[in-house]
């Protein structure tokens, strides 16, 4: 079993819509977990870090953590053709840098 | 600033060669660390290196190994080349790599694209 589990999608939506990402994972020791956005062609770019459970919101972003199902979720608001990309979802205990990756779900936005 | 630098962007290489990446992390970030991303397994950890040192490895083969000069840029070395190795190699710098949650900040290059024939 993968270490961290996403949907690969692909996903597509018309722009204004609500768009709901999710990660599953089965480490419990996880307490740091990131969401990141790869554009085609280009290196993930950190969007937002949350720590333990709760929610963070940031614009139209919102991510929240709910380390009892062991589940993460990124929500946008208002989706975009710009947000087309492929989101990723990281983690990582509370030593050390190691990250595991979601495999990533592509996202397609129609004007 | 200027952010993570990576070269070469593509490289055809031949089953059975090796290949060395460089990585040249954004100023001030120690922390360097390699990822290699295919389509079927995402992004997989290979090994992150600290102030010259590696502190963390990924379950990869030996063919695979880095090293970090004291400027904090890093090299990646694969050797014997096989054909599952074709994917993209990413680094990723960060400013210490601790406990503090700022510093899980990763900052990615653009990757090198390899393609083993």
């Amino acid at each position: 079993q993968k270490e961290v589990e996403q949907d690969p999608g692909p996903l597509s939506v018309p722009e204004g819509a609500i768009v709901s990402l999710n990660c599953t994972y089965s480490n419990s020791a996880f307490q740091y977990f990131m969401w990141y956005r790869q554009y085609s062609r280009k290196g993930p770019e950190l969007l937002m870090y949350t720590y333990s459970s709760g929610n963070k919101e940031d614009g139209r972003f919102t991510a929240q953590v709910d380390k009892s199902s062991k589940y993460i979720s990124l929500f946008i608001r208002d989706s975009q053709p710009s947000d087309s990309a492929t989101y990723l979802c990281a983690m990582s205990e509370s030593t050390g840098n190691q990250f595991y990756f979601g495999t990533g779900t592509s996202l397609t936005v129609i004007p | 600033k200027a952010g993570v630098t990576q070269t070469p962007r593509y490289l055809i290489k031949t089953r059975g060669q090796q290949v060395t990446l460089s990585c040249s992390p954004i100023s001030g970030h120690r922390s360097v660390s390699w990822y290699q991303q295919t389509p079927g397994q995402g992004l997989q950890f290979l090994f992150e290196y600290f102030s010259e040192t590696q502190r963390n490895k990924g379950n990869f083969p030996g063919r695979f190994s880095g090293r970090q000069f004291s400027n904090s840029r890093s090299e990646m070395n694969v050797s014997t080349l096989e054909l599952g190795d074709s994917a993209l190699y990413l680094c990723a710098s960060s400013s210490t790599g601790g406990r503090v949650l700022t510093s899980y900040e990763q900052y990615f290059g653009p990757g090198t694209r390899l393609t083993v024939t």
